[in-house]
């Protein structure tokens, strides 16, 4: 079945430590793509997004995502975090041809930063 | 700001009870949604709307139901509730973006659901 992986389910880094999230998907053809972060006790809320254009995407509090299509992947990277980065993060597709903007969601990945 | 509100943050069921989850939203959306939120699974998809009355199972249907009246409501019903229901239930919408790129969702608080 097409899906959306997230390869590590429990990361757990040191503060200004690099960070590098994977997820990879299996659809074909043009997709929309996206991360989402979910704070202790927070709402779910969109961190960055990419539908066309540069590769790089750049979101919100230092976060960036390369899109390699040739890899079906969207990983996301910050270069330094900081404990109030500890979250759930999660990678979401719009696959092609999509009613309604449907995602499919990774199975996330809780990141823990130690101050 | 996008606000998505649900009904309830909480709430507690009996076995066999009928229960209603709202979710509204105020930025005139088309597309609306329901997930349940579940550790290491992810967000899995329940129902999702695109327009008044038009719905569409997503990949974990049995056992809900929905319902879209008006534009900015949509309901999730569980007819008859099993504690295999005991969850976190999110609801979210979004608007079709510039140029057909599908815009992001915007979720709700969630409902943490006990089914006992």
């Amino acid at each position: 079945a097409q899906s959306v992986s997230q390869h590590n389910h429990h990361v757990i880094l040191s503060e200004a430590a690099s960070l590098e999230l994977g997820c990879n998907y299996s659809y074909g053809g043009t997709v929309n793509l996206f991360w989402y972060v979910q704070y202790p006790g927070q709402h779910l809320q969109l961190l960055l997004k990419y539908f066309s254009g540069d590769p790089l995407v750049k979101g919100i509090k230092g976060f960036e995502a390369e899109f390699i299509k040739s890899k079906f992947s969207f990983n996301l990277r910050k270069p330094s975090v900081q404990w109030s980065d500890t979250a759930e993060y999660f990678c979401a597709v719009i696959p092609p041809k999509t009613n309604a903007g449907k995602s499919t969601f990774g199975d996330g990945t809780t990141l823990t930063v130690k101050p | 700001d996008v606000k998505v509100t649900q009904s309830s943050r909480y709430l507690v069921k009996r076995t066999g009870e009928k229960v209603f989850l709202e979710c509204v939203q105020d930025m005139d959306h088309e597309n609306m949604f329901w997930y349940r939120q579940d550790p290491g699974l992810g967000l899995r998809l329940i129902y999702f709307s695109y327009d008044v009355k038009m719905k569409e199972k997503g990949d974990i249907p049995e056992g809900y139901s929905v319902s879209r009246e008006k534009k900015e409501r949509f309901s999730l019903i569980l007819e008859s509730a099993s504690t295999n229901q005991t969850s976190m239930y999110l609801c979210a919408s979004s608007s079709p973006g510039l140029a057909g790129a599908l815009g992001e969702q915007y979720f709700g608080p969630g409902t943490r659901l006990t089914v006992t």
